[in-house]
């Protein structure tokens, strides 16, 4: 079945400094979505990408989905202490059938900012 | 309501016991999710339900788990004969559809099979 692989497992950097989380599948994805999870809490859904070679920023945060539609990154520019938390990828594969709903989930990249 | 609601927060059960895990989407949403998460882990899909309807249940473990959303809202997570490995957070998620639309998750059901 489908495998949705993230690195690094965990991420410490100084505030300032940026961050990267890199995600792969084994298959062609149809999308990826990207969730944070603040410590205790639930993931909370961040962006979606759909399309080959596309990018989005959402202020500080600069998504990536590959030209193969098979890996994407996640790059954080000037950490904050607020950013802390875990960021999950999330893939989603049409081409099996009828499931379009179903995400398979990266393990996380847990990151931890020091003021 | 404002968010998805799960119920209850947490809950500690005896090995054997079946336990019944509510989960009430946001309210026009036609799309609900169950999802399985250990701690330090991703998320594991469960089932899903479009409107009444079970789209997928491929990440159901065994036949002593099932869930249902009879009236296309509010649907529960049925574990039967639990076991200790069952310990787990359990999440909902709904979503407006379910091509391209984004989670919303609820809070979760911390479970504890003792």
């Amino acid at each position: 079945g489908q495998q949705v692989m993230q690195i690094p497992q965990y991420q410490h950097v100084q505030e300032g400094e940026d961050f990267t989380t890199y995600c792969n599948s084994s298959t062609t994805l149809s999308n990826i979505q990207w969730y944070k999870q603040r410590p205790g809490g639930h993931p909370v859904f961040l962006i979606q990408l759909v399309k080959s070679g596309e990018v989005k920023k959402q202020k500080r945060l600069t998504f990536q989905f590959g030209e193969a539609k098979k890996n994407s990154s996640l790059h954080i520019t000037a950490t904050q202490t607020t950013d802390v938390g875990t960021y999950f990828c999330a893939g989603g594969d049409f081409a099996g059938g009828t499931s379009y709903g179903k995400l398979t989930f990266g393990q996380g990249t847990i990151l931890t900012v020091h003021p | 309501g404002a968010g998805v609601s799960q119920s209850p927060r947490y809950k500690v059960t005896k090995r054997g016991q079946d336990v019944a895990l509510r989960c009430d989407p946001i309210s026009g949403h036609v799309s609900l999710y169950w999802y399985r998460q250990a701690l330090g882990q991703g998320p594991e899909f469960l089932t899903y339900f479009n409107y009444e309807a079970q789209q997928d249940k491929s990440g159901l473990p065994n036949d002593r788990f099932s869930a249902e959303r009879p009236e296309g809202s509010i649907s529960t997570l049925t574990i039967q004969r639990t076991e200790q490995r069952d310990s787990a957070m359990y999440r909902c998620a709904s979503s407006l559809g379910d091509i391209f639309y984004g989670y919303t998750f609820g809070s979760g059901t911390r479970l504890t099979v003792v």
